[in-house]
């Protein structure tokens, strides 16, 4: 089983649809990030968390929210989906500040 | 601020060629460097690390040395594998921060 798992791999939905994408790791990480990835524009940052009661902004957080319902368990949600929010969406883990980070296999987005 | 800036791709080679990718960084301090690998439907992977100058990190025949004096990470590999098409990022953690910051990924093609 992978270590951090992404639901659901793919996703199609229209504009002003609330989306859930849920992130679940058993790596045992306190850190989790969630990021979006567009062509040429490499990886953005959207929310981290250090723990269940710590929620930070990333650089692109608006139009987004996150929930961390557990150590384990990290989620994604778009309250009113947009056409521009189309892209590939990553969550990642990590256990400290000078580790690398684990990363899922990716959540594909496509908002009509 | 902190960056990183990887030559654009995408970069096409023969198989069994000589791969550079070069990267460069601008932060404060002394960085940890990585380069992970995305391929193709996948998340992305560590690869190699270094966290000093002067570090050499290593993985499946790829290397990197951490250049202080040249803010350089150059990815290098001496004969390259149809199975290495992927896209390769650049990234650093600023010293005592936890954001990575990722470059903006360089996309590799291997003809046979």
């Amino acid at each position: 089983d992978a270590d951090v798992t992404q639901t659901p791999r793919n996703r199609i939905t229209k504009t002003g649809k609330r989306i859930m994408l849920e992130c679940s790791q058993t790596k045992g990480h306190d850190r989790m990030y969630w990021y979006r990835q567009d062509p040429g524009l490499g990886l953005r940052l959207i929310y981290y968390s250090f723990d269940v009661k710590d929620i930070n902004k990333g650089e692109i957080s608006d139009g987004y929210s996150v929930s961390r319902q557990a150590q384990a368990k990290f989620s994604l949600s778009l309250e009113s989906a947009i056409p521009n929010q189309t892209a590939l969406y990553f969550c990642a883990t990590r256990s400290g500040w000078n580790q690398p980070q684990h990363f899922g296999d990716g959540t594909r987005l496509s908002i009509l | 601020g902190n960056s990183v800036t990887q030559m654009e791709g995408p970069v096409t080679l023969s198989e069994e060629a000589f791969l550079t990718i070069n990267c460069t960084y601008t932060a404060t301090g002394y960085p940890s460097l990585f380069w992970y690998v995305q391929y193709p439907g996948e998340g992305l992977q560590l690869l190699l690390k270094a966290t000093k100058a002067d570090d050499k990190g290593s993985n499946k025949g790829f290397e990197a040395t951490y250049r202080k004096e040249t803010t350089s990470f150059h990815l290098e590999k001496g004969s390259v594998q149809v199975s290495d098409s992927a896209v390769y990022f650049c990234a650093l953690i600023p010293n005592r921060d936890d954001k990575i910051i990722f470059g903006k990924g360089t996309r590799l093609h291997i003809l046979p």
